[in-house]
């Protein structure tokens, strides 16, 4: 099943903080975040693993938490460039082999 | 250094025609993939191949087939395409399956009508 992602839209001023949330009715191995623009392939933001282990972005900060099996991705102090929509897969093993997307939070940063 | 390249960009297709989409990565990657991505849906994976040589069915395997043809390149056929087929495609690639992270190419934009 996919996750659900919350909210499912955001509208921030420049400087304001978000917090986008992903949550899985099965136990997780990894959550993946990737961010799209508007007519632009979906980008790799960051991996969580099971352990504690994170790879990606430094600038980018999130959260997993493995027994609630629900991942949340920070967005401190906004800036217009992260306008996009997010999405979160998940890996519900060490294999991975088949990430399943939720469908979206949309992000729009205005000054 | 292209990355993951897609073609064609745009197709447009009477319901009941065929063809393919072919996607090819210059990464050395060992994992391919093909998604769907329709409005408010998501991405949603139709078939992926974990290694040269495997495939296998995604959420959403109906209507598609697939080919790895080699290393590089990873094939989606529509045998006898459905409006419901509309959508954009994208191909994505990775160095191993699992918790690594996936290149998107820049996807097709599919028209059934």
């Amino acid at each position: 099943q996919q996750p659900v992602q919350s909210p499912q839209a955001v509208i921030l001023r420049e400087g304001e903080d978000a917090v986008i949330n992903c949550s899985s009715s099965k136990a997780l191995y990894s959550v993946h975040w990737y961010r799209q623009k508007h007519g632009e392939a979906p980008v790799f933001l960051m991996i969580l693993l099971k352990g504690g282990e994170q790879k990606g972005h430094d600038k980018i900060s999130a959260s997993f938490n493995e027994k609630k099996q629900q991942s949340s991705l920070y967005l401190t102090a906004s800036q217009l460039s992260y306008s996009g929509t997010y999405f979160c897969g998940t890996g519900t093993n060490q294999a991975g082999t088949a990430l399943i997307f939720g469908k979206g939070t949309t992000l729009s940063v205005s000054s | 250094n292209a990355g993951v390249t897609q073609t064609p960009k745009f197709q447009v297709l009477k319901t009941g025609q065929s063809m393919t989409l072919q996607c090819a990565q210059d990464m050395n990657h060992n994992s391919m993939y093909w998604y769907r991505q329709d409005p408010g849906m998501g991405l949603r994976l139709i078939y992926y191949s974990a290694s040269e040589g495997t495939t296998d069915k995604g959420e959403v395997p109906n209507g598609y087939n697939v080919s790895r043809l080699n290393k590089r390149e990873f094939s989606l056929r529509l045998e006898s395409a459905a409006p419901s087929q509309t959508s954009v495609y994208f191909c994505a690639s990775s160095k191993y399956s699992g918790p690594y992270e996936q290149y998107f190419g820049p996807g097709t934009r599919l028209t059934v009508t």
